[in-house]
């Protein structure tokens, strides 16, 4: 079946707009995450959606992140007055459940801010 | 703070060699471990590692955890050019379930 996707795959923006990134989980996936890759690096939690559950945003770097996602499916990854050190790889991810289920990842969506 | 530590951080061998690739971790109320490859954006998923001393393989890699050290090993035997990737370590909490701490990789390059 279909693959976790994302869009858009690369978005260059300057510095101060607004981006808004977007991911479509595996039908029947509970959970999402949204994860960020700086060069180089590995990948840094961001933030993650169960269910109707509250969701847990205690890896958003600051208030300049939201995410919502809408009818336990597609999720939206916000990023307000975007800065240079927001470039990254947002990789957004969805499994079985929470915990003792891989999490399959989509392709990501490159962020370059000029 | 949840910790993974992965190396080497790169590794270039020639197809053929046998490759190790190390993980060690600290991770509060662990429960299991996980090992990605990563070609270009998406990782894929390799293994997950609940129990000690058990090994798992899939074709020429396998991988098994020792949580009494802390540690897992990925091995890659008789390498080809398509394993060429960031392999990727990450560490599940019972505590803080909803997420992975990863490492920073391992870059291997496999020459011809």
């Amino acid at each position: 079946g279909a693959g976790v996707s994302q869009s858009p795959s690369n978005k260059v923006t300057e510095k101060g707009k607004d981006v808004e990134l977007r991911c479509d989980p595996i039908s029947g996936h509970t959970a999402l995450y949204w994860y960020r890759q700086s060069l180089g690096q590995g990948l840094e939690f961001l933030i993650y959606f169960q269910g109707n559950s509250a969701p847990d945003k205690s890896g958003l770097p600051s208030d300049r992140f939201s995410a919502e996602r809408t009818g336990g499916s597609v999720s939206t990854l916000t990023i307000q007055r975007t800065q240079q050190e927001d470039s990254a790889v947002y990789l957004c991810a969805s499994s079985l459940g929470r915990i003792d289920y891989e999490q399959y990842f989509g392709p990501g969506t490159r962020l370059t801010v000029t | 703070e949840d910790k993974v530590v992965q190396s080497p951080l790169s590794l270039v061998v020639h197809e053929g060699d046998t490759v190790t690739l190390n993980c060690s971790y600290e991770v509060t109320n662990f429960r299991s471990l996980l090992w990605y490859k990563q070609e270009k954006k998406a990782p894929t998923f390799l293994f997950m590692l609940t129990s000690s001393g058990i090994e798992k393989k899939s074709g020429r890699l396998s991988s098994i955890l020792d949580k009494k050290e802390l540690f897992s090993i990925l091995n890659i035997t008789a390498t080809q050019t398509g394993d060429s990737a960031v392999y990727l370590c990450a560490g599940w909490s019972e505590t803080s379930g909803s997420r992975l701490t990863f490492g920073e990789g391992t870059q291997l390059t496999v020459n011809p």
